[in-house]
């Protein structure tokens, strides 16, 4: 069964990077059958996806965010992380790691399951 | 971009009572709609994926229709536990992967 766990800084100061890792146990970071992503909820709002990546190294990112993201896997430690840079106290939020089974056709996902428990990250001097 | 809108904000009803819940997106998803459910300081999790296939251990008292633009989440009996924000999520066109803003259902 597969287990997601977000690890990171809580606190990240304005105009810096924002640096989270997931950590993936009961499968492998590497299956063509999943993507790999995070979403983001801040306090008392809804969910934003925030991007996706394919274990083949496709990445897809919300067009509002892209610019500033990069998602990326580390297969040797069964990781994928997130950075998102030049934050401002907008970006203060929950952030979830998630994975998706792939679907059958190209660029394709499906739902997000499971997610990890979520991390509070606070952008403040 | 697809935006879903959720209606109602807000749903207050009693145990025991059945709940609707609507998702309505800007343009056609077909049926690729899911529905998570989310308590206080917990992670979303799946009920419902394409529009009426309900994830592993979903009770059988949820239950997804609708295609295309609208989308309906009923819940046949209010339980305790059902209390919560139920978002809808589309996948249909992407980047990027939407959510509605929520409902929350509340106990009367």
């Amino acid at each position: 069964q597969l287990q997601l766990q977000e690890s990171g800084p809580g606190l990240v100061k304005p105009s810096e990077t924002l640096s989270l890792t997931c950590t993936v146990s009961g499968g492998s970071i590497t299956s063509t059958s999943y993507y790999w992503g995070w979403i983001r909820q801040p306090p008392g709002k809804g969910l934003e996806w925030i991007g996706s990546i394919y274990s083949g190294g496709s990445t897809y990112y919300n067009p509002s965010l892209k610019s500033r993201v990069t998602i990326s896997v580390d297969t040797s430690k069964n990781q994928f992380s997130l950075k998102l840079s030049s934050v401002t106290a907008a970006d203060t939020a929950v952030y979830y790691c998630v994975s998706a089974t792939a679907c059958i056709s190209a660029n394709c996902l499906n739902w997000f399951d499971p997610w990890g428990q979520g991390t509070l990250v606070t952008v403040s001097s | 971009e697809i935006v879903l809108t959720q209606s109602p904000a807000t749903l207050s009803l009693s145990p025991g009572e059945r709940a609707t819940l609507s998702c309505r997106a800007s343009q056609s998803v077909s049926n690729y709609l899911a529905w998570y459910q989310q308590k206080p300081g917990q992670a979303p999790r799946l009920l419902i994926y394409d529009a009426s296939n309900r994830a592993t251990g979903t009770p059988a008292r949820f239950s997804g229709s609708g295609s295309g633009t609208d989308f309906t989440l009923t819940i046949s009996s209010l339980e305790p536990e059902d209390f919560a924000v139920y978002y809808c999520q589309q996948r249909s066109n992407w980047p990027p992967i939407t959510f509605g803003q929520g409902t929350r259902l509340e106990i009367k």
